[in-house]
């Protein structure tokens, strides 16, 4: 099946910048999204890509590079409101419509 | 304007009982998905609904678990039989025709096996 690596945990201080990265089996890829997920709640969207490059939305930016099969998204002046764990998820051709979860990055912002 | 429902919030059940678990998705949402997440851990698909099209059941760990959905609303996901290694939180999701990528969750339902 298709599966996709990401950090179990990034630790960063308020303020800083921080990069989750994400990398995903070529093979009828698509798109890459984006959840942020805090403890007890439900996921929520953050971005996705489906072509190379930047897309940014205020404080969080996503981005692909399909020859390398890897995008991360980034958050810039991190806040405590932060810590939580960041999903990206795959849309592949011919596995239906349906998004493929990696495992999360829990994100830890501290003072 | 209201968002993705489910019902119940926590479910405790014994094992060997059979639980229905409900989602209402966004008005307007042809997509719906439902999804398990054990504690700590990522989304497992589990099944798909778009619009009145055959159902992508291929997420399913077993014969056990079974989803049915209404045209473009209500959806149950029943488990039968239930077992310990079923305790999770089932989310349900919805999402646009095409806009697959972009899902929206509900709150989930905390099912705990007893």
């Amino acid at each position: 099946g298709q599966s996709l690596e990401q950090p179990s945990e990034v630790t960063a201080v308020e303020g800083a910048i921080v990069q989750i990265n994400c990398t995903y089996q070529t093979s009828g890829f698509y798109g890459l999204s984006w959840y942020q997920q805090h403890d007890g709640g439900a996921p929520t969207f953050l971005s996705y890509n489906a072509l190379d490059g930047l897309e940014e939305t205020g404080r969080f930016s996503s981005f692909l590079s399909r020859s390398d099969s890897y995008g991360y998204l980034l958050l810039q002046e991190l806040q405590m409101k932060d810590s939580a764990s960041y999903f990206c998820a795959v849309t592949y051709t011919g596995g239906g419509n349906k998004l493929t979860f990696g495992t999360g990055t829990q994100l830890k912002v501290e003072l | 304007g209201a968002g993705v429902s489910q019902s119940p919030s926590n479910k405790v059940t014994e094992k060997g009982k059979d639980v229905e678990l409900r989602c209402d998705p966004i008005s307007g949402h042809t997509a719906l998905y439902w999804y398990r997440q054990r504690l700590g851990q990522g989304l497992e698909f589990l099944i798909y609904f778009q619009g009145n099209s055959a159902p992508d059941k291929s997420g399913l760990p077993s014969d056990r678990f079974s989803a049915e959905r209404t045209g473009e609303s209500v959806s149950t996901l029943t488990i039968q039989r239930t077992q310990q290694e079923d305790s999770a939180v089932y989310l349900c999701a919805s999402s646009l025709f095409r806009r697959d990528y972009e899902q929206y969750f509900g709150p989930g339902t905390r099912l705990t096996v007893t």
